[in-house]
């Protein structure tokens, strides 16, 4: 079985703090993706990685960066946790053009 | 423009009847078709893939694409309350395996 987790299902932090959160997969997949799932904005693409050290843009990436320097390892970053950035965050991976697997979502909240 | 629509819902489908949801694409260049389930609270998961014109079964679920009208369909056959959940439709545009999500289809299966 293929297996994503999360570093927190749960995290509050404090506007303008560093926020790491953490995505580790099992499965030796090449791509690695974060979204982030709003109500009634549905589920957006933040970063996603297609190999070591290797990320691309997704559709709302401002206010965020990624780092990926295991092929297992991918961590989205806030450099300045804002309120609009409290969301559920989602964690994904898989073979190149194959379905993705996600992990079990962070719930984080910027207060 | 979103490239991925779907019907919000609720839908509302009795026990034991067929649920049929329907989700229409822009992009002629999508080639793959994911539908994924989720809980309220928890994270998708992949039901379906299908990557051809046609019909794909699995189990009750029956996934249908058909890429001259641009849409992607699912069935649930004999609709339990467990399949109660948001389902999204997901298609893919590119080798590296992006997917755009709609926005979700609210079922609720009543006894």
């Amino acid at each position: 079985d293929v297996k994503v987790t999360q570093s927190s299902r749960y995290l509050v932090k404090r506007t303008g703090e560093k926020v790491f959160l953490e995505c580790v997969q099992d499965m030796d997949h090449e791509n690695m993706f974060w979204y982030r799932q709003d109500p009634g904005l549905g589920l957006r693409l933040i970063y996603f990685s297609y190999d070591v050290k290797m990320k691309e843009k997704g559709d709302i990436p401002e206010g965020y960066s990624v780092s990926r320097e295991k092929k297992e390892r991918f961590s989205l970053i806030l450099e300045s946790a804002s309120t609009n950035q409290t969301s559920m965050y989602l964690c994904a991976s898989s073979s190149p053009g194959r379905e993705q697997y996600f992990g079990p979502g962070t719930r984080l909240t910027v207060t | 423009q979103k490239e991925v629509e779907q019907n919000s819902g609720p839908l509302s489908v009795p026990e034991g009847a067929i649920a049929s949801l329907n989700c229409t694409y822009s992009d002629r260049g999508s080639q793959s078709f994911f539908w994924y389930r989720q809980y309220s609270g928890k994270s998708p998961e992949l039901i379906m893939f299908i990557y051809s014109n046609g019909d794909k079964e699995d189990g009750r679920f029956t996934a249908q694409l058909n890429k001259a009208s641009q849409y992607v369909s699912l069935l649930i056959r004999d609709s339990q309350p467990s399949d109660s959940a948001t389902y999204l439709c997901a298609g893919s545009t590119d080798s590296w395996g992006k997917l755009q999500f709609g926005a979700g289809t609210q079922v609720v299966v009543t006894p």
